[in-house]
């Protein structure tokens, strides 16, 4: 079975600054992907970023980047120069084998992030 | 990237009756439909997976005759909650994955459903 954990339930941060959101993953899975999303008050889940286990490189898109330390299961997101339309709810989540069908992304219990301007 | 609508976004119902929530992936085949049920801050929890055809796979500890789920086409699933009571308002949130790429999932805008 899979675990993911998130340690921080909020934490605030001023705009423009950078913020590390901690996810922590337990599998016995050799390949998966891992996953983050943003849930803003609207509820709709907004895909943010990818890495797939077997990645050599940290996957970056525009202001994410997923700092991967695979021995350590850890798949934290850095998002840089923080803006006021952040704020919102993060989640980490994983699947193992991602190509497999059916596979199920477990989540994280999330992450809410305050921007103060 | 693609695209999945959910209806209605809300609903208000009298305890006692069955609420029907659709989900459609509007640009792809969605051959696998997830339904997750998502309580007020906390996380995602998986009710029940569905593949095109086939009978969904519920959750452990999640009512297959409650949660009646079908997934009739490659595009469309519904979720009906059958007699709801007011425990069972929550926030419902579609999923649907094709065979592309990464069978990366695509999330529909969440249905909140309360019962009074």
């Amino acid at each position: 079975a899979q675990k993911i954990t998130q340690t921080q339930p909020g934490m605030f941060v001023q705009e423009k600054e950078a913020v590390t959101l901690d996810c922590t993953y337990d599998t016995s899975d050799q390949s998966y992907g891992l996953f983050w999303y943003k849930q803003p008050s609207s509820g709709e889940m907004i895909f943010l970023i990818y890495q797939g286990s077997y990645d050599e490189q940290n996957a970056t898109e525009g202001r994410y980047s997923l700092n991967f330390q695979k021995a350590r299961k850890s798949a934290n997101l850095v998002i840089s120069a923080s803006q006021l339309g952040d704020s919102a709810m993060y989640f980490c989540a994983m699947r193992p084998n991602p190509g497999a069908a059916g596979n199920k992304l477990t989540f994280g219990g999330g992450t809410r992030v305050l921007v103060k301007p | 990237g693609a695209v999945v609508s959910q209806h209605p976004s809300r609903v208000i119902c009298k305890s006692g009756t069955s609420v029907k929530i659709e989900c459609r992936s509007l640009d792809f085949q969605a051959t696998t439909m997830f339904w997750y049920r998502q309580f007020p801050k906390q996380s995602l929890m998986l009710m029940a997976t569905s593949n095109e055809g086939s009978k969904a796979t519920y959750e452990q500890g999640v009512e297959k005759d409650k949660f009646l789920i079908n997934h009739a086409s490659l595009t469309l699933s519904t979720l009906t909650v059958t007699s709801a009571h007011p425990e069972d308002s929550s926030f419902y949130i579609c999923s649907a994955r094709g065979t592309s790429g990464s069978g990366r999932q695509f999330f529909g805008p969440g249905t909140r459903l309360t019962v009074l």
